[in-house]
């Protein structure tokens, strides 16, 4: 069974562009969240997807937006890129839309602002 | 508001040597989950365990065991015999059970561990 993917794997970008990352969750499972990594901040949750609705949202601004497909693909926005979005972003697919069940990350895109 | 306290930031062992990552947790929940993940160089955080708020059981899997105990808040991890493939970063998190909170977690900083041969 494919894990999840995410594409692309490495993105540079200048300040004030916008940019859009893509992740593929394991086949079956309906849950996509999205997690920023930086080294001062550690891991932070972004938002996280079900069945095409955001079902829960971490504390970003709103130039970080993301949607859900129907065959549960999820893509992350971020507008307006700012230096500190520097970052790794993981995307973690789950199977089930209830209790916390382990989620399975992604290799990650690492972005880089310039 | 959750919280998960890793204090330890670095651990350097020698190989064969047992290591023992300590996680501190805070929720007002009755109903949680605990879980582990690894974090090799590659970037891509890998599951180790989950533990339920009701289950204080210990567990083994090979080489790791995990120490729950509500009473402190303490979910520590032991990795026994290292070896270098064990050099990672390790997070622990949390999560609500709670329908409204979806598959949000809540990580702690990490522990980097370094299994020096």
């Amino acid at each position: 069974k494919a894990g999840v993917t995410q594409t692309p794997r490495y993105l540079i970008k200048t300040r004030g562009q916008q940019v859009t990352l893509s992740c593929s969750p394991i086949s079956g499972h309906r849950s996509v969240s999205w997690y920023q990594q930086t080294p001062g901040q550690g891991l932070q949750f972004l938002f996280e997807y079900f069945s095409e609705t955001q079902r829960n949202k971490g504390n970003f601004p709103g130039r970080f937006s993301g949607r859900q497909f129907s065959n549960s693909r999820s893509e992350m926005n971020v507008s307006t890129l700012e230096l500190g979005d520097s970052a790794l972003y993981l995307c973690a697919s789950s199977l089930w839309d209830r209790a916390p069940y382990e989620q399975y990350f992604g290799p990650g895109t690492r972005l880089t602002v310039t | 508001a959750q919280k998960v306290t890793q204090a330890q930031t670095e651990i350097s062992v020698v190989e064969k040597e047992d290591v023992t990552l300590d996680c501190v947790y805070e929720t007002r929940d009755t109903t949680y989950y605990l879980f582990w993940y690894k974090q090799p160089p590659s970037g891509e955080l890998v599951f180790l365990i989950r533990r339920n708020s009701f289950d204080e059981q210990n567990e083994i899997s090979g080489r790791y065991s995990w120490n729950f105990q509500k009473s402190t808040s303490s979910f520590n991890f032991t990795i026994t015999a290292s070896q270098v493939v064990d050099s990672a970063v390790y997070f622990c998190a949390l999560s609500e059970s709670i329908k409204a909170a979806g598959n949000k977690l809540t990580f702690g900083g990490g522990t980097r561990v370094l299994v020096k041969p």
